[in-house]
Formats: C-alpha cells, structure tokens, sequence
C-alpha cells in the first residue's frame, strides 16, 4: 500500500496563477484533510471532508477550495495564489473513527512568488 | 475552542542522554491526545496516542507518554536520545466531534549532539 500520497511535491507559482494539489489514499478512509505547515505555528486545518461529496472548512480556509468528487481522492485549489499562501501543505486521511488517527502524506512544498 | 502548546521550540540534547518534551492542552472534556514526529523533509508519523485508561502511554522508538488531567499535560520522553531522533515533534489534542478534527502545537525541534 502507498498510504497518502500526495501530487506534487514542489511548485512555483506567480501571484495570481492558480493551481490544484492531489491527495490519494488506498486505506480506503472515510476522512480526508487538508493542512498548512508554517514555521512555528504547527499544522492549522485549511478543509477536511467526511465522506465522498462532503467538504467542510477548518481553521484557515480563506483562499482555498476542495473537491471530494472520489472517496480516495480530495483536491486543493488554489484560485488565485497570494504569497501568503507560500507554505508547506500535507494532505491526512482517517478512518473516521472515535480515535481520529490520521495518516499523513509526504507534503507540497509551495512557493508563491 | 481547543488548543495546545509546546512552550519549548528547540531543545539540544546529548546522544545517551534522557528527553523530555512539554505539551500543554485545553480541552473542555476528556481529549484524544497525539505525539507526531516529522523527520526533515518527511511527513509526520504518528509516535503515540492517548484515548483513555492508562495514562502513561508506549510508543514506537522507545518514546512513552504521561496524561496527567489536573496539569492538563502530556508530556513526552525518552529515556537514551539517538542520533536519529533528531526531528521536529508536534503534540495535538483531538475533538470527539463531527470531522475528528486535530489541533496541533507550535512543534518543538529537537537537536543531538554527538
């Protein structure tokens, strides 16, 4: 099993362009999510979804937008990138269960210019 | 609101020797509690988790964990530092809610000296 993976791995982008991030799991997990890394804050939520055709905003979801059209598969977009943006984004997945494990994916490192 | 902090963002300890790193959280009932190691360049991998009973909690690579609700803590230690520990740690308390959500601490970086 691959566990999350996550397409690509690095990306420059221009203010302005927009862009998509995949994320895929093969643990066939009801729970998906989507994080934000930056130096000294930890993790923060951006969106997650529960269940295929299910998305729901987290802790930073401003400028960002998801798609769970598949169960294995959940999508960010970016519309129209901002150097705000520039960050290192780590898809998780879960089972849905009490104990909300999650399994995480290698990261994206972006870089809005 | 749930939250967690990790008062120490660096720590240098010596190969051999013993680690501790702090975790604080705020949660209005009894929390799900994680240790997440991130190796550089890497994803984070869980290292423990805390749901109920036991509170001094086994992981992998030798790390253990102590619940202690009335200082709302969970700290994290190893009792030999390796070499190959050397990485960031994140602490993060989980909601019993819709969605399973995790909230995560700063991380605390961990160095080892030879």
């Amino acid at each position: 099993n691959a566990g999350v993976t996550q397409t690509p791995k690095f990306r420059v982008l221009k203010t302005g362009q927009s862009m998509t991030l995949l994320c895929a799991q093969d643990m066939n997990h009801e729970y998906m999510y989507w994080y934000r890394q930056d130096p000294g804050m930890g993790l923060r939520l951006i969106h997650y979804s529960v269940g295929e055709g299910t998305t729901a905003k987290g802790e930073v979801p401003d400028g960002y937008n998801v798609s769970r059209l598949k169960k294995q598969n959940f999508l960010l977009g970016l519309e129209s990138a901002a150097p705000s943006q520039t960050s290192v984004y780590f898809c998780a997945s879960g089972p849905g269960l009490a104990y909300n494990e999650q399994f995480f994916g290698p990261g994206t490192r972006l870089t809005v210019l | 609101a749930q939250s967690v902090t990790q008062p120490d963002i660096h720590i240098t300890v010596s190969e051999g020797a013993s680690l501790e790193l702090r975790c604080n959280y705020s949660y209005g009932a009894t929390p799900y509690l994680f240790w997440y190691v991130q190796s550089p360049g890497q994803g984070l991998q869980l290292l423990l988790k805390y749901f109920s009973g036991d509170t001094l909690v086994q992981g992998i690579k030798g790390f253990e964990a102590e619940f202690k609700r009335s200082q709302s803590s969970f700290n994290l230690r190893k009792p030999s530092v390796h070499w190959s520990d050397a990485a960031e740690y994140f602490c993060a308390v989980g909601a019993r809610a819709a969605g399973n959500k995790l909230t995560f601490g700063g991380g605390t970086r961990v160095l080892v000296k030879p």
